[in-house]
């Protein structure tokens, strides 16, 4: 069965550092999303692409972060200057449409440590 | 904002137990309420989407309610097993969505 995939599974970085997350999408998928989960929070909303654009992006996803597709099959997200409070889960999703009954399909996340 | 809320926050059932939690979110605007089953190290997996009030969705022992009027969604599980240990999670929204907390089951055996 197709399958999100996330690289690495946990990165720790140093405060200050730049950082890729990187995800695999499901291949005929073209929604892709990056979610958060900050320990003992809920999941919060980060960013949607879709046609090589974002759609819609949070108050949390600010000039520190990029996405990208840089070829046909990743989707990475940048965070350009880490900071301690960077230290989340965070999950790829991918969805073959855009509406509310499109299932978003998640991989199972990259653990973000800054010390 | 949308505010999306689960409980309980967790539960301790036994095996053979049937269980039941509730996700609530704003009645008003509502577009598709998804249910999601977390296991630690995993990936979310999706259970059910559901738009219409009055939905019904099952899979297994696991079955789904909505009530889009009162802003309600209950996640059912007959006899439970221990393999559905699981953090169960909500979320609304349209394109983008917006999570609850979770509800955390343990089902000992």
């Amino acid at each position: 069965e197709p399958e999100v995939t996330q690289t690495p599974s946990h990165q720790v970085t140093q405060m200050g550092q730049e950082v890729i997350l990187r995800c695999v999408p499901i291949s005929n998928h073209l929604y892709f999303y990056w979610y958060r989960q900050i320990l003992g929070q809920k999941v919060e909303f980060l960013v949607s692409f879709y046609n090589n654009e974002i759609s819609e992006k949070s108050e949390i996803f600010d000039d520190q972060f990029s996405v990208e597709r840089p070829d046909g099959s990743n989707f990475t997200l940048k965070i350009r200057s880490t900071k301690l409070e960077d230290s989340a889960m965070y999950f790829c999703a991918s969805s073959a449409g855009g509406a509310s009954y499109n299932e978003q399909f998640f991989g199972p996340g990259t653990r973000l440590t800054v010390l | 904002i949308l505010n999306v809320e689960q409980s309980p926050q967790s539960l301790h059932v036994q095996e053979g137990d049937s269980t039941n939690f509730t996700c609530s979110f704003p009645s008003s605007n509502f577009y598709a309420l998804h249910w999601y089953r977390w296991e630690t190290a995993k990936s979310p997996e999706a259970l059910f989407v559901m738009t219409l009030n009055g939905d019904e969705k099952k899979k297994g022992r696991i079955s789904a309610t909505l009530n889009t009027k009162e802003g309600y969604s209950y996640l059912y599980i007959k006899g439970s097993q221990p393999e559905d240990s699981a953090t169960y999670l909500c979320a609304s929204g349209y394109s983008t969505l917006t999570f609850g907390k979770g509800t955390m089951l343990l089902v000992s055996p």
